[in-house]
């Protein structure tokens, strides 16, 4: 079992929907949660970042954690064809080094 | 810029020799950490290092990698012998005190001959 899970897609979506990415984690030590964007040949850029059970919400952009299930999302309101690009879920244990999943490839339909 | 710094952005390397990746934290962060991400696939932790010391290196294959991170200038990547399999994007990113969010580097995309 991969210790971080995303569906690699790609999961296409029309302009102004919502998309909604998935992420499993196997550690249930792992304390951080962090989405990571990255176009293609370049570097990731960080999105969004949660701690705590429960939303939090920047703009178009909500993460949502469930350590219970292990579960950890990203929702994107309004999505834009400027949004297509790889997701990446990283997951800090407290070591501090991320472990990412193979991200999921977005693409939004103008 | 006070971004994370690497160079070279690209780097060309034939079988056998070494090649070495910088990468500058961004100002404030003391804490640096390397990453590899090989031809589609994710990207794997390599090493992390604070000024002097290496934290943890569990990501680092055990020959012909080296990291440091001195007191003064960038830290270096290391990569000696070079072999065909080492053909990645190498990102750096870095993160200060208390704060563990990190921030990535535009990479070194490093092609072995």
């Amino acid at each position: 079992q991969k210790e971080v899970e995303q569906n690699s897609g790609p999961l296409s979506v029309p302009e102004g929907a919502i998309a909604s990415l998935n992420c499993t984690y196997s550690d249930r030590g792992s304390q951080s949660f962090f989405w990571y964007r990255q176009y293609s040949g370049k570097s990731p850029e960080l999105i969004m970042f949660i701690y705590s059970n429960g939303d939090k919400e920047d703009g178009r952009f909500t993460a949502q954690l469930n350590k219970a299930s292990q579960y950890v999302s990203l929702l994107i309101r309004d999505s834009q064809p400027s949004d297509s690009a790889t997701y990446l879920c990283a997951v800090d244990t407290g070591r501090r080094a991320l472990t990412f999943g193979s991200g999921t490839r977005l693409q939004v339909q103008p | 810029n006070a971004g994370v710094m690497q160079n070279p952005r690209h780097l060309v390397r034939r079988r056998g020799q070494e090649a070495r990746l910088r990468c500058s934290p961004m100002k404030g962060h003391s804490h640096v950490y390397w990453y590899r991400q090989l031809p589609e696939e994710g990207l794997k932790f390599m090493v992390y290092l604070q000024k002097e010391n290496i934290i943890d290196e569990s990501g680092m294959p055990k020959e012909r990698f080296s990291a440091e991170f001195p007191k003064e200038g960038p830290s270096i990547l290391r990569i000696q012998q070079v072999v065909r399999g080492d053909s990645a994007a190498y990102f750096c990113a870095s993160s200060g005190g208390v704060q563990e969010t990190q921030y990535f580097g535009p990479g070194t995309r490093l092609l072995v001959l």
